[in-house]
């Protein structure tokens, strides 16, 4: 059983479009995030989302917003897409950050 | 200047050799853990340490965290090709995640 699975794997759209990744985790984790991935391979937050809270970086454009119907589920959607968005994300879940994070496999987009 | 810095960025080894990586930061973690993260893959986590000193061991891979909770080593005794890939320091200071600048390992038959 895949413990938490994004989709699409790959994703390449044109400049402007506006496109959704999708996460589900089956852990039951109470916080779900978004991590961005760079060239460099740096993982950066992009949001944390409970059942109560969602905490939002302040770097990450208004353009991306979490979507969440219920608590195994965290969707990305990302409005007027740019090249710069172009990147590995990242979904993952935890019970607590102290504990770790699972991560599901990552969401390559290409924006041409 | 990222909050955790690993060290060395790039490592490239012959099967059977040994290696250190270094995670260190000004900061106090509460805790501290290590991913590894294979090409077209998310993050893996190793393993969690929570006390300052603490060792603990995974196979071939030792894992330290230092007394002070400001720095951690990854130790793998003779590395093997499956050992290849990203590795990640992250933890937990003051309320707040980071993940460390990365550490990609290549182990060359």
């Amino acid at each position: 059983d895949t413990a938490v699975s994004q989709t699409p794997k790959y994703l390449v759209t044109q400049m402007g479009n506006d496109k959704s990744i999708k996460c589900e985790q089956n852990l039951g984790h109470d916080t779900m995030y978004w991590y961005k991935q760079d060239s460099k391979k740096f993982l950066k937050i992009m949001f944390s989302y409970n059942n109560k809270e969602l905490i939002i970086n302040e770097t990450v454009p208004n353009r991306f917003s979490p979507k969440s119907p219920d608590k195994a589920h965290l969707n990305l959607h990302i409005n007027s897409l740019e090249l710069g968005d172009s990147a590995v994300y990242f979904c993952a879940s935890s019970r607590s950050r102290a504990t770790g994070y699972t991560f599901g496999s990552g969401t390559r987009l290409t924006v041409v | 200047t990222q909050l955790l810095e690993q060290s060395p960025q790039f490592l490239s080894i012959q099967e059977g050799e040994n290696l250190t990586v270094y995670c260190n930061s000004s900061s106090v973690f509460s805790s501290l853990q290590w991913y590894r993260q294979e090409p077209g893959e998310g993050p893996v986590l190793l393993v969690t340490v929570v006390t300052g000193g603490e060792v603990k061991k995974l196979k071939r891979l030792t894992f330290q965290f230092g007394d002070a909770r400001k720095d951690s080593s990854l130790h793998i005794t003779a590395a093997q090709p499956g050992d290849t890939g990203l590795y990640l320091c992250a933890g937990v200071t003051g309320n707040q995640f980071y993940f460390g600048t990365g550490t990609s390992l290549t182990v060359i038959p």
